[in-house]
């Protein structure tokens, strides 16, 4: 069973209005991502973090925000939803080390109306 | 940057048969290299993984190859069930992992 959690697991929510997914580890895992995943499957990185305090954007342009103030946490936040917000999102964690593999949350799909 | 090319998007086999899903990266540096199942309604899980100083590695009915030169590696399922239909993703290093765009298998009973 994997330790990393995502909530919800799913949300429809209104235009306009802030919102945040929350992912937890609780692996000690240092690094952690955050990926938007497309209807045609795949999957885009929007956000990571290599540490407490330390925050990065990846490849996919994204209006959302994360934070990292603790290890085990990595909150995603959309300040103000919109339709092409709609995706699955999932987060990701990986131990230290260069080689390692990621361990996926089962993920939030996002619904904007 | 990486780039990482998976092929095919869509593949059905018989039950019993073996499926083969190849991807090719670009930046000769990646080192690492998993392979992912994603199943309906889950996350993706990390299956099998290899690392450049190994040229192939087997778990049971799963196998992946590597060959530098060309970069390129493989997935190989032996002997498919239908619990092996799902989506397949490949990635490569360096940090954060690129992935491929993803397979999906069905295996017919």
């Amino acid at each position: 069973e994997a330790d990393i959690y995502q909530t919800p697991r799913y949300l429809v929510i209104g235009t306009g209005k802030k919102i945040t997914l929350e992912c937890s580890q609780t692996m000690g895992h240092d690094k952690m991502y955050w990926y938007q995943q497309d209807p045609g499957m795949e999957l885009h990185l929007i956000h990571y973090s290599y540490g407490v305090n330390s925050t990065e954007k990846g490849d996919l342009s994204s209006e959302s925000t994360v934070s990292r103030i603790r290890t085990e946490h990595f909150p995603l936040t959309l300040e103000s939803a919109r339709p092409s917000h709609t995706s699955q999102y999932l987060c990701a964690s990986s131990a230290p080390g260069g080689l390692q593999g990621y361990t996926f949350g089962s993920g939030t799909r996002l619904t904007v109306v | 940057g990486e780039n990482v090319e998976q092929h095919p998007s869509t593949l059905s086999v018989q039950e019993g048969d073996s499926a083969v899903i190849k991807c090719t990266y670009s930046d000769s540096a990646s080192n690492y290299f998993p392979w992912y199942k994603q199943e309906l309604g889950k996350g993706p899980q990390l299956i099998i993984d290899i690392r450049s100083n190994v040229g192939e590695k087997k778990d049971q009915r799963i196998a992946v190859t590597l060959n530098k030169t060309a970069k390129h590696f493989s997935l190989h399922i032996t002997e498919t069930q239908p619990e092996d239909s799902a989506v397949y993703f490949c990635a490569a290093s360096p940090r954060p992992l690129v992935f491929g765009k993803g397979t999906r298998l069905s295996v017919i009973a």
